[in-house]
């Protein structure tokens, strides 16, 4: 199986700042990576697909870079709406998850 | 617009059997895999298996002899059946569909990937005597 490591687990900023998460694959995954985004009691929502697609509807200041086995999710200009757990995920070889990584308000 | 509504038992004792449907409106049924997720209180996600169309299985290696997904193409709905559950299947349970992107051609043949769009609502799932 695959084994996806994000990092870092918890991020504080604020409203306004850039903030990278970084996702690494324990072999290349090409560009299947996926990112979503997870608030407290909700399904996760995606944000980024092929490794750098914004979803439709998504604002333009997610955005996602990376082939083989290094990942970035960026955020830029936080929002209030932003705070909340960010997970990838590769879909090269069935399916697995980051452990997470949670934005939280500094 | 695609959505996802499941249900099943949210309440079980250890040793018995996990069953959950999950029923896709709109969309194609047929083109899409379609995903079981779950995430343990407190914890993160995990993939537990998929299904197609034709009703092609794959299930993550460590719940193989356990996990069974199966498609009702008739209803457009796919079930979850986790056998002999304790505590630790403790979680909220997601179905989803995984959509299909064109991977190019490899070894003269047609390859595609499925990225999870759209999600259900979830269902928890409590294991407890």
């Amino acid at each position: 199986d695959i084994q996806m490591t994000q990092s870092p687990s918890t991020v504080s900023a604020s409203v306004g700042d850039r903030v990278t998460i970084t996702c690494r694959a324990s072999e290349s995954v090409i560009s299947w990576l996926a990112w979503y985004q997870q608030k407290p009691g909700k399904a996760p929502k995606l944000l980024i697909y092929k490794a750098s697609t914004l979803e439709s509807g998504v604002p333009s200041r997610f955005s996602g870079s990376g082939s083989g086995t290094e990942f970035t999710l960026t955020i830029t200009s936080l929002q209030p709406d932003d705070f909340a757990t960010y997970y990838c995920q590769q879909y090269k070889s069935n399916y697995s998850f980051g452990q997470g990584t949670k934005l939280q308000i500094k | 617009q695609v959505r996802l509504q499941q249900w099943g038992a949210g309440l079980l004792k250890p040793s018995e059997t996990l069953s959950l449907t999950c029923a896709v409106f709109g969309g194609s049924f047929s083109e899409n895999y379609w995903s079981w997720i779950r995430q343990p209180p407190g914890k993160g996600l995990e993939w537990i298996g998929e299904v197609n169309y034709s009703g092609s299985t794959s299930y993550k290696s460590s719940l193989k002899g356990r996990v069974s997904i199966s498609v009702d193409t008739s209803k457009n709905q796919f079930s979850l059946r986790l056998s002999s559950v304790t505590a630790a299947d403790t979680a909220v349970y997601y179905c989803a569909r995984g959509r299909r992107e064109f991977g190019g051609i490899i070894a003269m043949a047609l390859t595609y990937y499925y990225h999870m769009d759209v999600w259900g609502k979830g269902t928890t799932v409590t294991v407890s005597s």
